[in-house]
């Protein structure tokens, strides 16, 4: 089965510096692949995704980027501010989506101010 | 439009007893997941039902199941609790079925076995 692995495990970056999270999978016929945010208390939270027919995508201060052939992608943060505090987690849909979402083990990010 | 639901919030059991989880997904969604979470092994595809029928499931045993109505609320049940049973169980609801389609998460139900 798919197998996700997501660095750093804690990320401390300044108040207004960027954060980047990189995760890595190993099944190729991935083809989704969501980043969800959660705070404390609350579920996952759904920010952003991209799925493999794209290699960039972008939402105000927030950019994944995916990489095919080296089976990576990545979750881009800038000027961030004290409310991106929390865990961040990779995840990716492999086949048909049949075993549901395979999820990294998360990168708590903390906004140093 | 409302999100996910999930009741109830929090749940103490003992081992050996049954426990039955809810969730209500966002409407008009058709498909609803269930994960488990827990530090050591972190987020992990329990099973899916679309349509009132589970059409796929991860690798946990037959102590967990689930199903699903004719509103797409649906329930998950967990017989004869162990102690590695606790955990933050999360429903995903999404429109359509597999986990390609964009799945959006209820707040959880922390079950804890004692």
């Amino acid at each position: 089965g798919e197998n996700v692995e997501q660095h750093p495990s804690t990320l401390s970056v300044q108040e207004g510096d960027s954060a980047v999270i990189k995760c890595t999978y190993s099944d190729s016929a991935s083809n989704y692949f969501p980043w969800y945010k959660q705070e404390l208390g609350k579920g996952p939270q759904l920010i952003i995704d991209i799925r493999s027919n794209v290699g960039e995508k972008k939402d105000q201060r927030i950019a994944v980027t995916l990489n095919k052939t080296a089976k990576h992608f990545s979750l881009h943060i800038t000027e961030t501010q004290p409310e991106d505090s929390a865990v961040y987690f990779c995840a990716a849909a492999s086949g048909g989506g049949a075993d549901g979402l395979t999820f990294g083990k998360g990168t708590h990010l903390i906004i140093q101010p | 439009k409302a999100g996910v639901t999930q009741t109830p919030r929090y749940l103490i059991k003992t081992r050996g007893q049954q426990v039955t989880l809810s969730c209500s997904p966002i409407s008009g969604h058709r498909s609803v997941s269930w994960y488990q979470q827990t530090p050591g092994q972190g987020l992990q595809f329990l099973f899916e039902y679309f349509s009132e029928t589970q059409r796929n499931k991860g690798n946990f045993p037959g102590r967990f199941s689930g199903r699903q109505f004719s509103n797409s609320r649906s329930e998950m049940n967990v017989s004869t609790l162990e102690l590695g049973d606790s955990a933050l169980y999360l429903c995903a609801s999404s429109s359509g079925q597999g986990a390609r389609n964009e799945q959006f998460f209820g707040p959880g139900t922390r079950l804890t076995v004692l």
